[in-house]
């Protein structure tokens, strides 16, 4: 059974800072691999997904990577702002079974001014 | 587009009740997912549906937990009898085509709470 793990479970940093966010799994064989952002309240939005073919995706000061084989994701955040407080959540599409997505549990990220 | 569309955003009931959460995807869409948000267990998926047709309800915690789609436009999750453990958030998702590999879109979710 496909599991995902986040480490770690929180994160505070003072603005400016580039971060690292973690995520891995036990199951190599997915279709894709997503990250989600999830402000208090609210749902969940689609960051990036990167397909098991790609190494890595960048959308502005996010760049994620993923090593299928070593089954680990990480979610770089460049220059961080207040404005990137929020949980950010991974996720993987397994190539097996009927479950279509599978989460972690996310990394509560704290930034501040 | 609205985006995903949920019903009610929040809800207080008592145990023993009966709760119906609603749910309206994307227009187009025709993949819908239903999932269960808590501190402990994180967001789990309860049901999905293919074009109408639910295709794994494994992740439904036991038989007081039903979904319906009747259209490609509505879907329904009720709890009959609730109880306070169901105490979550509840989304709905939707996503394109045959929804293998592609992202979801969801909802604000459905704060209930099972007194």
């Amino acid at each position: 059974k496909q599991e995902v793990t986040q480490i770690p479970a929180a994160l505070s940093v003072p603005e400016g800072e580039n971060l690292v966010l973690n995520c891995s799994f036990t199951d190599s064989a997915i279709y894709n691999l997503q990250w989600f952002r999830q402000d208090p309240g609210k749902g969940l939005t689609s960051l990036l997904l990167i397909q098991s073919s790609q190494r890595e995706q960048t959308s502005g000061r996010l760049n994620a990577s993923l090593d299928k084989s070593s089954g680990r994701s990480t979610l770089y955040i460049a220059a961080s702002q207040p404005g990137d407080s929020a949980t950010y959540l991974c996720a993987v599409y397994p190539l097996s079974g009927n479950t279509p997505l599978v989460f972690g549990k996310g990394t509560r990220l704290s930034v501040i001014a | 587009d609205a985006g995903v569309i949920q019903s009610p955003r929040h809800e207080v009931t008592e145990m023993g009740q009966e709760v119906t959460l609603r749910c309206k995807p994307i227009s187009g869409h025709n993949s819908l997912f239903w999932y269960r948000q808590t501190m402990m267990r994180g967001l789990e998926l309860l049901i999905y549906f293919n074009n109408n047709v639910p295709i794994d309800d494994s992740g439904m915690p036991e038989d007081r937990f039903s979904a319906k789609m009747p259209n490609a436009s509505f879907s329904t999750l009720k709890i009959q009898p609730s109880e306070p453990r169901d105490s979550a958030v509840y989304f709905c998702a939707s996503s394109s085509v045959s929804g293998v590999g592609e992202t979801q879109y969801f909802g604000p979710g459905t704060r209930l709470l099972v007194l």
